[in-house]
């Protein structure tokens, strides 16, 4: 069965300071890897996807997340956060098979500060 | 606007009652899952279908049903409802694997 963690459920950086989340996950077949961001009374956006092509994976708002198979990682990172990035962030993962179901992690909600 | 229409957006009913929760997929996508999220269980799968039928099912309760129409629009029936099925409700459509999902901005269902 595949998974996904997310470790921390809160992260707080200052704004231009590095943004890193961290998702690990589980999966018996190669993975499909995703990014969701949610603000507040909004549905999920996709942020980036991992489909087996390249490993490290260039997103939209300047998010980039990198796949580590013999981590079995995907943390999404930001060079510089700025306070418009103050959002959920979940990480999901589906495979072949399984009807392209994601499974999503639990999220993790960052806070920037001036 | 994600092209993923969810109505209505704010929904407020009786314990014990049904209601009916509606949703348009994105043109072209076959695909349409359902998903509860809640402060206590996260975003939980509920089902999918594809194209009229159902594909996979996950912690969907039997007070709930879905189907997808001939014109790829679903629904979500939740049925006898109790206060813990307040939550955000989220329709997503996708075009097949590897794609992701487009989702729409959700049902907000209060149960008082």
């Amino acid at each position: 069965a595949q998974s996904v963690t997310q470790l921390g459920s809160h992260v707080s950086v200052s704004e231009g300071a590095l943004v890193l989340l961290r998702c690990n996950y589980s999966s018996s077949v190669p993975p499909y890897l995703f990014w969701y961001v949610q603000y507040p009374n909004q549905g999920l956006q996709l942020l980036l996807k991992y489909t087996s092509a390249a490993t490290l994976v260039k997103g939209i708002n300047g998010f980039e997340a990198e796949f580590k198979k013999s981590e079995t990682s995907f943390h999404l990172t930001k060079p510089s956060a700025h306070m418009s990035d103050a959002a959920e962030y979940f990480c999901a993962v589906s495979g072949p098979g399984g009807y392209n179901k994601l499974i999503f992690g639990a999220g993790t909600r960052l806070a920037v500060h001036p | 606007d994600s092209g993923v229409t969810q109505t209505p957006k704010h929904l407020i009913t009786a314990t014990g009652q049904r209601v009916t929760l509606r949703c348009s997929p994105r043109s072209g996508d076959l695909s349409v899952y359902w998903y509860q999220q809640s402060l206590d269980q996260g975003l939980q799968f509920l089902i999918q279908y594809y194209n009229g039928e159902e594909r996979a099912k996950g912690n969907i309760l039997e007070r709930f049903s879905a189907q997808q129409f001939p014109d790829l629009h679903s629904e979500l029936n939740l049925s006898s409802l109790e206060l813990g099925d307040s939550a955000l409700y989220f329709c997503a459509s996708s075009p097949g694997q590897g794609y992701g999902y487009t989702f729409g901005s959700g049902t907000r269902l209060t149960v008082v």
